[in-house]
């Protein structure tokens, strides 16, 4: 079954620092997005991404935040100043439209 | 009012009982509607998606009554394995997907 892969699985990274989130989404699929879940709290919108651009962001996703899709497989999500209170998992996910959305193992990130 | 609403538990039941979860979404322009489960610190994986016919999965049945804004799922025959999160979800008018706070199900043996 077509999965959704994401690297790394842990990142752990100092305050300040700059961190790249990767995902490799379904190969025929249209629509990407980014989703986070803080510890104990529901799993948020972040950003979706459609014909090589932003389709919506949510209030979190500030100027902090970017995401590309740098090549036809990969699609990004960059974090530029990491605080505290951006450690979380980090899901992408992807889906084809009419089709159900699959989601990726997810990113746990670390800000210490 | 939160977007999707449902009372998180936790819900513990032993072996076999049967178990509903309930969930009220805000939009009433909201198009689809789904129950996702997730596992601790693991992915939400959709369980099924909701029709307002209703329908049934296995041990799993999902209801949806757009007029009250109101999504169900019950449970029947409950094992230990479903012992997880179960997350409501809308999708927004622009396709995103909202998520509930989640409901905690524990099956003891």
């Amino acid at each position: 079954e077509p999965e959704v892969t994401q690297t790394p699985s842990h990142q752990v990274t100092q305050m300040g620092q700059e961190v790249i989130l990767r995902c490799v989404p379904i190969s025929n699929h249209l629509y990407f997005y980014w989703y986070r879940q803080i510890l104990g709290q529901k799993v948020e919108f972040l950003v979706s991404f459609y014909n090589n651009e932003i389709s919506e962001k949510s209030e979190i996703f500030d100027d902090q935040f970017s995401v590309e899709r740098p090549d036809g497989s990969n699609f990004t999500l960059k974090i530029r100043s990491t605080k505290l209170e951006d450690s979380a998992m980090y899901f992408c996910a992807s889906n084809d439209g009419p089709g159900g959305y699959t989601f990726g193992s997810g990113t746990r990130l670390t800000v210490v | 009012r939160k977007e999707v609403e449902q009372d998180p538990g936790p819900f513990n039941v032993p072996e076999g009982a049967t178990v509903a979860f309930n969930c009220t979404y805000s939009n009433s322009a909201s198009q689809s509607f789904f129950w996702y489960r997730q596992d601790c610190r693991k992915e939400p994986k959709l369980l099924m998606s909701v029709y307002s016919s209703g329908n049934e999965d296995g041990r799993f049945t999902a209801q949806l009554n757009r007029a009250s804004q109101y999504i169900s799922l019950l449970i029947r025959d409950s094992k230990l394995s479903d012992s997880a999160t179960y997350l409501c979800v809308v999708t927004s008018n622009t396709g995103k997907l909202i998520f509930g706070q989640g409901t905690t199900l524990q099956v003891k043996p």
